[in-house]
């Protein structure tokens, strides 16, 4: 069976540092990856996704930026944070772009 | 935008089934009815999804409207893990759109009581 990997599960970043997130999906092969972030009380952002490795596609402009260096790993980075960052984050993966999206357990970043 | 409407909070008590309604009245043929839940503090858990038939599978059932706008999603015997908030989303399975779009809304609070 398929298992997605997230970590860390918590992280506090002073603003400006730099951030790394790491996702990982075991089980399967060239999966469809995503980033989304969830902030306090709002629905999901879908942030960026990825159909291969070095294939990434971005939904919306922001401080952030994402890599997938190899076919399950998937990579959510920023080299300054900012407030606006905090939120929860979740990597997702699915068979096909079209089909079940399936979450991980997501990462919680508290910018500060 | 979501386009789907769920009440904001339900009850159920344990052992006993909890039918979450939605209205989905813009539904196009082709977008799915899709049912996630997420216990606070966790990723999203998938549960269940169709398109015009009802569906069943080890979590839930799943009832589509004859015209497809609303459906119901149904827990038969809830118990107190089953307190999330659950989201009914419809979306796209067109082999040529791309990219399908998952969106949440602020979905629907069920706590399941002792």
């Amino acid at each position: 069976s398929q298992t997605i990997h997230q970590w860390p599960a918590t992280l506090v970043q002073p603003v400006g540092s730099p951030l790394s997130l790491e996702c990982t999906v075991e089980g399967t092969s060239n999966p469809n990856l995503y980033w989304y972030r969830q902030a306090a009380g709002r629905g999901l952002q879908l942030l960026f996704y990825s159909v291969g490795i070095g294939q990434i596609s971005s939904e919306v402009p922001q401080n952030l930026s994402a890599s997938r260096p190899q076919d399950r790993q998937f990579i959510l980075s920023s080299k300054k944070l900012l407030l606006s960052d905090s939120g929860f984050y979740l990597c997702a993966w699915s068979v096909t772009p079209q089909e079940t999206q399936y979450f991980g357990p997501g990462t919680r970043l508290l910018v500060l | 935008d979501a386009k789907t409407t769920q009440p904001p909070s339900m009850d159920c008590a344990e052992g006993r089934a909890a039918n979450l309604p939605c209205n989905h009245s813009t539904i196009s043929g082709n977008e799915y009815v899709y049912w996630y839940r997420q216990i606070h503090s966790q990723g999203p858990q998938y549960i269940i999804h169709g398109l015009k038939n009802n569906e069943t599978n080890e979590m839930a059932s799943l009832i589509i409207t004859e015209d497809r706008k609303s459906s119901t999603l149904i827990l038969p015997h809830a118990t107190l893990r089953d307190t999330a908030v659950y989201y009914c989303i419809v979306r796209d399975h067109l082999m040529n759109s791309g990219y399908s779009t998952l969106t949440f809304g602020k979905g629907t609070m069920l706590l399941v009581s002792p």
